[in-house]
């Protein structure tokens, strides 16, 4: 079965750090981009980050650039976002996703999310 | 930035008529949009991709042929022809022409 599970979501104080993981199974995980995506209670999706399928490549969005670290372990078939600096407006569940397309594009595999919370 | 725009925030349709969700882009993205609906509790889900192709789903059952885009530039559609009791939920639209990719603020398709 083809799937995605992040795990590492937890309640944090601000400035604090915090690493999420993805872990991909039923799939050949080193043909896929993998993106992260978030969405803040009450608001909607917003892309966090994108790592090309041999890691060659990292794209962050602008609310979390220079904060954000998105990395994978082949060996694992497993993707991380270490996150940094955290701040409240980072509170949200936190989704990876596999890139479906083969110029890194849009998402066509979810997992079913964490959440983070970032609070004092 | 890109700023995508949807509208309405809210639709409000009746079960077996036609929605009809609307999504701009602060600037051409060409054909380069994909469309997504999201279920309360779960995760989203791709519909539509490159404006106007439907995804195949996956476990491989397809989208439904009910669901259709169409546009490109900066205007965008997506027309759901006979809305069904499991259509009611939260669809985005999402632009990969720039960087950073930007998804709109959603439209909520709730039954009237």
């Amino acid at each position: 079965q083809v799937r995605l599970v992040e795990s590492g979501g937890g309640v944090v104080q601000p400035g604090s750090s915090l690493r999420l993981s993805c872990a991909a199974s039923g799939m050949t995980f080193s043909n896929y981009a993998i993106h992260w995506v978030r969405r803040a209670p009450g608001k909607g999706l917003e892309w966090v980050a994108v790592i090309w399928y041999d890691g060659t490549k990292k794209y962050y969005g602008d609310s979390v650039k220079g904060r954000f670290t998105v990395s994978r372990d082949t060996s694992k078939s497993t993707v991380y976002l270490q996150m940094s600096s955290l701040r409240q407006e980072d509170t949200a569940v936190y989704y990876c996703a596999r890139d479906g397309s083969i110029e890194v594009a849009f998402m066509d595999l979810w997992g079913n999310g964490t959440t983070v919370t970032v609070s004092s | 930035e890109i700023v995508v725009t949807q509208s309405p925030a809210t639709l409000s349709v009746s079960p077996g008529e036609r929605a009809t969700l609307s999504c701009r882009a602060s600037q051409s993205v060409g054909m380069k949009l994909a469309w997504y609906q999201q279920k309360p509790g779960q995760a989203p889900r791709l519909l539509i991709y490159d404006a106007s192709t439907r995804a195949i789903g996956i476990p491989a059952i397809g989208i439904p042929a009910r669901f259709s885009g169409s546009g490109s530039g900066t205007e965008f559609t997506l027309t759901i022809s006979s809305l069904q009791p499991e259509d009611f939920a939260v669809y985005y639209c999402q632009q990969y022409n720039n960087w950073p990719y930007t998804f709109g603020q959603g439209t909520k398709l709730e039954i009237k």
